[in-house]
């Protein structure tokens, strides 16, 4: 099966910041979503990268995925407080035919005011 | 916007209890889930559904049923509570095919105690 590693495992940045968190994959990527939730919470989709070298943006956040590499980049530019949260990826792979989301461990972080 | 609600954020039972925990979609979506996460599981999906009146079973679907009688709506219902299902339960639903649903809604949760 597909592992995700994704690194590191928690962050603390000072409030305007930029931050890099990468999820690497076990296995050749043919995708990845990114998804973000905040502690207690639902999670929220952020975005679908379906080819290499695709990259897309939400809002701050953008996200970028390396077929060659087996891997995806999220970055956010200025980051503010209200980024904080757990980041998870997951390859589309996960879906199949129950529409599961499978996840790495996710990558915590913390953005100080 | 989008929204996905669940009864309770917070809801605390005994054990033998029958529990119901409602989802409610405004999104008109065909697909609805039902997960639950617990620290160092992540999440696990327990049942879900593709169509009104159509269920089919998760990875862990043990002492859970569910319901679907209306479109919007996703019931979860643990039939005799026991203290290993005191988890935070997720809802979510997506308009996708099965195959490509990795674009889901969530609502916010509710976390269930069992004492």
């Amino acid at each position: 099966s597909q592992e995700l590693e994704q690194s590191p495992q928690s962050l603390i940045v000072q409030e305007g910041k930029n931050l890099t968190i990468n999820c690497t994959s076990s296995k050749t990527l043919y995708g990845l979503y990114w998804y973000k939730q905040k502690y207690g919470e639902g999670l929220i989709f952020l975005m679908m990268l379906q080819k290499g070298g695709e990259e897309k943006s939400h809002e701050k956040i953008t996200a970028k995925l390396d077929e060659k590499k087996q891997q995806s980049s999220l970055h956010i530019t200025a980051s503010q407080p209200s980024h904080a949260g757990t980041y998870l990826c997951g390859p589309p792979a996960g879906s199949s035919n129950t529409g599961k989301l499978i996840f790495g461990q996710g990558t915590t972080l913390q953005v100080k005011p | 916007d989008v929204k996905v609600t669940q009864s309770s954020r917070y809801l605390v039972k005994r054990t033998g209890e029958k529990v119901f925990l409602e989802c409610v979609q405004d999104m008109d979506h065909e697909n609805m889930f039902w997960y639950r996460q617990d620290p160092g599981l992540g999440l696990r999906l327990i049942y879900f559904s593709y169509d009104v009146k159509m269920k089919e079973k998760g990875d862990i679907p043990e002492g859970y049923s569910v319901s679907r009688e209306k479109k919007e709506r996703f019931s979860l219902i643990l039939e005799s509570a026991s203290t290993n299902q005191t988890s935070m339960y997720l809802c979510a639903s997506s308009n996708a095919p099965i195959w490509s649903s990795y674009e889901q809604y969530f609502g916010p949760g509710t976390r269930l105690t069992v004492t």
